[in-house]
């Protein structure tokens, strides 16, 4: 079945750098990604789509400007956190949607200090 | 506003028994509605999905319930197992419409005891 392989699952990064999560297709194209951020205890909240070749669509209130998605090539869509802080601390997950549904990465959870 | 409304927030099933978490939505648009389990530090896993044209689907031990003139689903877990202990959300998305994303619930913790 369709797979997307996100890296990294765990990271702590200094206050004021920025940190990059990779999203992978593996087995399909994905043609669109969904970048997901959820607060523990909490539900995931759409952040951003992002299309292959184009810019991203952010939800309102996503600062686009920290939160830099590329999504380059049809099996790669990255996430950039810039000028991290620790209100950036959460658990990132991407999500591609395919023919049987929706795939999702195994999330990443970052850390800022 | 939200637009997946799901209920219990928290639910405590002895093994066994039969958990059952509803959910409502609002846009009549929606045409895919999933239920996702998530183990704490893991992505959500898709348990199983249904289209508004069926009233319900199985899958196992799990059966989605579909009432499209209440705009409400419902998952049901029978037998509930120690291991079926997660968070369970509810999704819904205009799958037909391309590039359109899944809108959770708030999600629901299930505790099965043993």
């Amino acid at each position: 079945g369709a797979v997307v392989s996100q890296h990294p699952s765990w990271v702590i990064c200094k206050s004021g750098t920025s940190v990059k999560i990779e999203c992978r297709s593996l087995d399909f194209q994905a043609t669109t990604m969904f970048w997901y951020r959820q607060f523990p205890k909490q539900s995931l909240m759409l952040m951003a789509t992002s299309n292959e070749g184009s810019k991203a669509t952010y939800e309102q209130g996503v600062e686009k400007d920290k939160f830099l998605i590329n999504h380059a090539s049809l099996t790669l869509s990255t996430l950039t956190v810039t000028s991290a802080h620790p209100e950036d601390s959460s658990f990132y997950i991407c999500s591609a949607p395919g023919y049987y549904g929706y795939t999702f990465g195994s999330g990443t959870r970052l850390t800022v200090v | 506003q939200q637009q997946v409304k799901q209920s219990p927030q928290s639910l405590i099933v002895q093994k066994g028994g039969i958990s059952i978490i509803n959910c409502a939505y609002e846009n009549t648009a929606f045409d895919y509605f999933p239920w996702y389990q998530q183990f704490p530090g893991k992505g959500p896993a898709l348990l199983i999905a249904i289209r508004p044209d069926v009233s319900e689907k199985k899958e196992g031990r799990f059966t989605i319930s579909f009432n499209k003139s209440a705009k409400q689903f419902s998952l049901h877990i029978m037998d509930s197992q120690p291991g079926d202990s997660a968070t369970y959300f509810c999704a819904a998305s205009r799958k037909s419409q391309a590039g359109t994303a899944l809108i959770f619930g708030k999600g629901t913790t299930l505790s099965v005891s043993s």
